[in-house]
C-alpha cells in the first residue's frame, strides 16, 4: 500500500515563530489531507488538498503532485497551535492512510 | 455541513463486556464509513470498512468476531467490541465521504472519536 513519512516528528517553537512541516508519499493520490489533533483527540480537518495551493488564515498547505510531497505552512504560531499534526492519503483505495504525524509544541 | 457524529465519547468498561460505539452522519449519506484504533503516541490505523448492506471488511490483523461491524443504513454504522481486554482500550475514531461528491474525489469526515478503557 502506499507509504506516508511526515517531518519533522517532533517541533518546538517559540510563539509567533513560522514552521513548514512535510508529508512525502509514495504513490500517486487522489486525496490528501491535513489535520490537527488537539489533546482530546479530536481530528480538526484543515486542508483537502490533493493539488495545487490553498490558504486559511495562518495557515497553507501546497501539494505537488508530481513530485510527491505536501507542505504546511503555519505563520505567527500560537499555544494553541499545539498538537499533532497529521497528513493522510488515498490512491486507488477509498480510505485515508496517516502518516506517523509531527507534534508540535509552541511555547509561550 | 459533513458533520460525523460519534458516540459515546468516552467509556470505561469491564472486561470480558461488550461496548457498542456509534457512528452517524448526520446531514449526508455514507455508503461506506470506515474504523480508525488509535493507540496512545501512535497514529491512527484502518480497522475495517463498513459497507451499508454488506459484511464489513476487515485489515490484516484485526479479528472479525471481536470488532463487530454493522451498516444497517446509509448514515449508521456501529462497531461492537466484544468480550473487552485491557488490550482492546484504545481511542476509536470513524469517518466517511459524502456520497454525493463522489466516490474517492472528496474529503474524508471524522467523528470525535470514542476513548475506551477496559478495566
Amino acid at each position: 500500500g502506499i507509504q506516508v513519512e511526515q517531518s519533522p516528528p517532533d517541533l518546538i517553537l517559540q510563539e509567533g515563530a513560522n514552521s513548514t512541516l512535510r508529508c512525502n508519499f509514495s504513490d500517486s493520490v487522489n486525496n490528501l489531507q491535513w489535520f490537527h489533533q488537539n489533546p482530546w483527540g479530536q481530528l480538526i480537518n484543515l486542508f483537502y488538498i490533493p493539488s495545487g495551493t490553498k490558504q486559511n488564515g495562518r495557515l497553507s498547505a501546497t501539494t505537488v503532485a508530481t513530485e510527491r510531497y505536501s507542505l504546511l505552512y503555519i505563520s505567527s504560531s500560537q499555544t494553541t497551535d499545539s498538537g499533532v499534526y497529521f497528513c493522510a492519503v488515498s490512491g486507488s483505495a477509498r480510505q485515508l492512510t496517516f502518516g506517523s504525524g509531527t507534534q508540535l509544541t509552541v511555547l509561550p | 455541513g459533513a458533520v460525523v457524529s460519534q458516540h459515546p465519547s468516552r467509556v470505561i468498561c469491564k472486561s470480558g463486556t461488550s461496548v457498542k460505539i456509534e457512528c452517524r452522519s448526520l446531514d449526508f449519506q455514507a455508503t461506506t464509513m470506515f474504523w480508525y484504533r488509535q493507540f496512545p503516541k501512535q497514529s491512527l490505523m484502518l480497522m475495517a470498512t463498513s459497507n451499508e448492506g454488506s459484511k464489513a471488511t476487515y485489515e490484516q490483523g484485526v479479528e472479525k468476531d471481536k470488532f463487530l461491524i454493522n451498516h444497517a443504513s446509509l448514515t449508521l454504522s456501529t462497531l461492537t467490541v466484544t468480550s473487552a481486554h485491557p488490550e482492546d482500550s484504545s481511542f476509536y475514531i470513524c469517518s466517511a465521504r459524502d456520497l454525493g461528491r463522489g466516490p474517492a474525489n472528496s474529503p474524508l469526515h471524522f467523528g470525535n472519536g470514542t476513548r475506551l478503557t477496559v478495566t
